[in-house]
């Protein structure tokens, strides 16, 4: 059975600061991960998408990289903002399942102005 | 483009009662899940439906909980007789076709308060 694993729980940083947010997957077979940010009370935005034949995608001050054998993907967010302020969440679909999505528990990030 | 809607956005019931949960999917979308968020804990995988099938409900509660994606509208998270501990964000997503690393794109989420 699949389990995701973020670290840390939550971070609090000066503005401005670049960071680094962990996510950790015990079953190396996926066919992607995705990272996603949701806003209290709010829904899931989708951050990046990267498939398991990929190192890495970026979006603007967002960096996310995957290393499928060690099951291990960073996300990176350079020169941090307070709108940046979120709770992120990774997710990892396995090859067994196809479509379904494993989510960790998320990074509660708060970017302090 | 419209994004995949939810509604309610909010559903207050008392227990014993059903709650109806309606997920519209992206236009060109076929397929839906739906996951929950429970307080304090992280999103879980509920069910898995194409138009008229359901593909994977390995997460979906064996009672009182079902799904169901028609040919025409919306699809439907039905909970019947809801307890307290059925208090939850309920989140829908929706992908074109599924193929091996489709995206997801999320809902806005239904949160459901059982009084």
């Amino acid at each position: 059975k699949q389990e995701v694993t973020q670290i840390p729980a939550a971070l609090s940083v000066p503005e401005g600061e670049n960071l680094v947010l962990n996510c950790s997957f015990t079953d190396s077979a996926i066919y992607n991960l995705q990272w996603f940010r949701q806003d209290p009370g709010k829904g899931l935005t989708s951050l990046l998408l990267i498939q398991s034949s990929q190192r890495e995608q970026t979006s603007g001050r967002l960096n996310a990289s995957l290393d499928k054998s060690s099951g291990r993907s960073t996300l990176y967010i350079a020169a941090s903002q307070p709108g940046d302020s979120a709770t992120y969440l990774c997710a990892a679909v396995e090859e067994t399942s196809g479509s379904r999505l494993t989510f960790g528990e998320g990074t509660q990030l708060t970017v302090n102005p | 483009n419209a994004g995949v809607m939810q509604n309610p956005r909010h559903l207050v019931r008392r227990r014993g009662q059903e709650a109806r949960l309606r997920c519209s999917p992206m236009k060109g979308h076929s397929h839906v899940y739906w996951y929950r968020q429970l307080p304090e804990e992280g999103l879980k995988f509920m069910v898995y439906l194409q138009k008229e099938n359901i593909i994977d409900e390995s997460g979906m509660p064996k009672e009182r909980f079902s799904a169901e994606f028609p040919k025409e509208g919306p699809s439907i998270l039905r909970i019947q007789q809801v307890v307290r501990g059925d208090s939850a964000a309920y989140f829908c997503a929706s992908s074109p076709f599924v193929l091996a690393g489709n995206e997801q794109f999320f809902g806005p989420g239904t949160r459901l308060t059982v009084l």
